[in-house]
């Protein structure tokens, strides 16, 4: 969805560097969601925040930490970034004024830890 | 959690055929979505469908809620239709907050 942007698309790193992924939305929601794809695989949670003071983990949070800058803005840190978290991570967004929760995804970011 | 079951896994298609996947659910949902994720990666929202059918061109899909089970049905099927089909279920966890749980997908390939 062209509304939901993420920087950069593809990344190659080391071991124990640190990365950071960023999330840009025009949509206006307020919800927002980061996921990890691994190959074969659906997406697992991260974390997810519904506002720019809301943060939540979600179900693989560890080696991972986010920022929630403004509304429509969302960035995830890896802190020391390690080979088994080589994976296609993507962001979401969706409105809690909305009688429906449909989230929207952004193009994702393809990251490699070599 | 709630546990989410696609199948066909893998199903493989010739140009013009049709198809039906279908995604099982192991307790209530608020909601559920489905997804087409094409060759390069990208998440294709399809249908926000918690219950009912609807349509939209050559795809639709129906959820009967009552029995945890989705179908979605792709006609006249296209090269452009190959890809992975993701059935996510979405269930309120408590505080306001929902989560959308996702199944291992459908991966489609369509030969011409």
């Amino acid at each position: 969805d062209a509304d939901v942007t993420q920087t950069p698309r593809n990344r190659i790193t080391k071991t124990g560097k640190r990365i950071m992924l960023e999330c840009s939305q025009t949509k206006g929601h307020d919800r927002m969601y980061w996921y990890r794809q691994d190959p074969g695989l659906g997406l697992q949670l991260i974390y997810y925040s519904f506002d720019v003071k809301d943060i939540n983990k979600g179900e693989i949070s560890d080696g991972y930490s986010v920022s929630r800058q403004a509304q429509a803005k969302f960035s995830l840190s890896l802190e020391s970034a390690i080979p088994n978290q080589t994976a296609l991570y993507f962001c979401a967004t969706s409105d809690s004024q909305s009688s429906y929760n449909e989230q929207f995804f952004g193009p994702g970011t393809r990251l490699t830890v070599l | 959690g709630i546990q989410v079951e696609q199948s066909p896994p893998d199903l493989i298609l010739q140009e013009g055929a049709n198809s039906t996947l279908r995604c099982n659910f192991s307790d209530s949902v608020n909601n559920l979505q489905w997804f087409h994720q094409n060759p390069w990666g990208q998440l294709i929202n399809l249908f926000y469908i918690p219950s009912g059918t609807k349509q939209n061109g050559r795809l639709s899909a129906t959820t009967v809620a009552t029995e945890r089970y989705s179908l979605l049905y792709i006609s006249s099927s296209q090269t452009t239709d190959s890809g992975v089909y993701f059935c996510a279920v979405d269930q309120y966890s408590g505080a306001g907050s929902y989560q959308l749980t996702f199944g291992k997908g459908t991966k489609l390939s369509v030969i011409p």
